[in-house]
């Protein structure tokens, strides 16, 4: 079955220090991965996705996420992290030909400033 | 360009009750999904609707069922609620259904007392 782990429950970085967010997958064929932010209180806002193509995939305020065939991971990662990433993120793959998400557990990402 | 929308933001009811979520998808789009994210057991697929029609569902009874307008606007009925439906249901829709970005409204926050 296709599936995404988020290894952690919460990432704590200090505000101006890299972000990183893990996620691995478990997919038969190519892997439609997609990284999502949730505010509290607020719906899913898309920050990018990996189809086919670059492994290095640039999405939305910043962030990026590097597909890792061999490692079967897709971390989000962000250079330099706000006290507004603060946030639970998600990490997602399309399930075969349903089209549905299927997604981690997320993860709290706490921004210390 | 408006998002996903959503209504209403919040829904209180019974155990027995009915409810019904509304969803309009952003303009052109013509896929429909309905997740739920329930304390304790993350974000779960609910159903899918395309061009009007219901392609997929998840593991739910069937006291969740919805349908799709000509319009592309969407419903979410939960018949004889329980009080474990007690969630954010989120709706989110995409251009079309292969490998297309889903984009998510706000959600309903959907309690049953």
């Amino acid at each position: 079955a296709q599936s995404v782990a988020q290894p952690e429950d919460q990432v704590n970085v200090a505000e101006g220090n890299p972000l990183t967010v893990k996620c691995t997958y478990s997919v038969s064929g190519n892997p439609y991965l997609f990284w999502y932010v949730q505010y509290p209180n607020r719906g899913l806002q898309f920050l990018l996705k990996y189809i086919t193509g670059d492994n290095l995939v640039k999405g939305s305020y910043g962030f990026e996420a590097e597909f890792n065939k061999s490692q079967t991971s897709f971390h989000l990662k962000k250079p330099s992290a706000l006290v507004s990433d603060s946030a639970l993120y998600f990490c997602a793959v399309r399930v075969g030909g349903n089209n549905r998400l299927a997604f981690g557990k997320g993860n709290q990402v706490v921004v210390i400033p | 360009e408006a998002g996903v929308t959503q209504s209403p933001t919040h829904l209180i009811k019974t155990r027995g009750q009915q409810a019904t979520l509304r969803c309009s998808p952003i303009s052109g789009h013509t896929s429909v999904y309905w997740y739920q994210q329930a304390l304790g057991l993350g974000l779960q697929f609910l159903l899918w609707y395309d061009e009007g029609e219901e392609r997929n569902r998840g593991n739910f009874p069937p006291r969740f069922s919805g349908r799709q307008f000509p319009n592309y606007s969407s419903e979410l009925n939960v018949n004889a609620l329980e009080l474990e439906d007690s969630a954010l249901y989120l709706c989110a829709s995409s251009l079309g259904s292969h490998r297309e970005t889903q984009y998510f409204g706000p959600g309903t926050r959907l309690l049953v007392l």
